[in-house]
C-alpha cells in the first residue's frame, strides 16, 4: 500500500543504453513529477504533470522524455545514456499545484548507475 | 535563482538539544516547505508555511518565516537519534516549482 511507488529501485546500465523508470501513486492526486539528486544533494525538478499534461519542463536535455498515460502514472524514458546522467531520480505527486501550495509526497528514489 | 539555501551545511548536536537550521531564499514566494530525507530514503514533507504566516508549530518542529529577510529557520525542540537526517527548504514560486538547496544534515549524537 505504498503511497508512491518506483521501480526498479536499483539500475546499473552501459552508456549508450536507453532505460524507463516507473511512477505510480495511490494518493488519487492531480499532480506528478520527476526530481534529480546529485551527488552533492542537490534535488532538481525536471518535469511535472497536473491531469496528464505536462505544466513544467525544465532545462533537461531532450534525451529525457516523461510519459503520463494516466493521472496515476507518470514514467520517465532515457535514451542514449550518459555518464552525467548517474543520480537519483524521484518521482513525487501532490494534489494539485495551486498557488497556495501543496504538500508532496516522495517515492523512494530509483538509483541509477550509467557505468 | 531562487534555491533555498540551507545554512549551516551540517549540524552535529547532543541527544536532547534543540537543532536549528536556516533557510535563505532570493525571490518572492507563495509560501515554504520544509523536508526531512533520511538516508537512502525519499523526501518526507515537514511543514508548509505560508507567505502571510510568521510562525508555525507541529509536534517538536517550529518553524519561522520572515519574508523581508527572505529567510525561514526550523527548530527542532529535544532532539532525538531518529531526527538524524538531511532537511531541505523549498520556496514555491506558486507554480509547485520547489527548488530544493543541498540541505543540512543533522546529526544527534546518543
Amino acid at each position: 500500500d505504498t503511497a508512491v511507488s518506483q521501480t526498479p529501485k536499483y539500475l546499473v546500465t552501459q552508456m549508450g543504453n536507453d532505460k524507463s523508470i516507473k511512477c505510480e501513486q495511490n494518493l488519487g492526486h492531480d499532480t506528478m513529477y520527476w526530481y534529480k539528486q546529485d551527488s552533492k544533494k542537490f534535488l532538481k525538478i525536471m518535469f511535472s504533470y497536473n491531469n496528464k499534461e505536462l505544466i513544467i519542463n525544465e532545462t533537461v536535455p531532450n534525451r529525457f522524455s516523461p510519459k503520463s498515460p494516466d493521472k496515476a502514472h507518470l514514467n520517465l524514458h532515457i535514451n542514449s545514456l550518459e555518464l552525467g546522467d548517474s543520480a537519483v531520480y524521484f518521482c513525487a505527486s501532490s494534489q494539485g499545484w495551486g498557488p497556495r501550495g501543496n504538500e508532496q509526497f516522495f517515492g523512494p528514489g530509483t538509483r541509477l548507475t550509467v557505468l | 535563482s531562487q534555491q533555498g539555501e540551507e545554512d549551516p551545511q551540517a549540524l552535529s548536536i547532543q541527544e536532547g538539544e534543540n537543532a536549528t537550521m536556516n533557510c535563505s531564499y532570493k525571490t518572492s514566494i507563495n509560501n515554504l516547505q520544509w523536508y526531512r530525507q533520511n538516508s537512502g530514503r525519499g523526501l518526507v514533507h515537514l511543514i508548509l508555511i505560508r507567505s502571510n504566516e510568521r510562525e508555525k508549530h507541529s509536534g517538536r518542529l517550529r518553524v519561522t518565516l520572515d519574508t523581508s529577510k527572505k529567510s525561514s529557520s526550523l527548530l527542532i525542540t529535544a532532539s532525538r537519534a531518529a531526527d538524524t537526517a538531511s532537511y531541505f527548504c523549498a520556496p514555491d514560486q506558486g507554480a509547485q516549482k520547489l527548488v530544493f538547496g543541498q540541505g543540512t544534515r543533522l546529526t544527534i549524537n546518543p
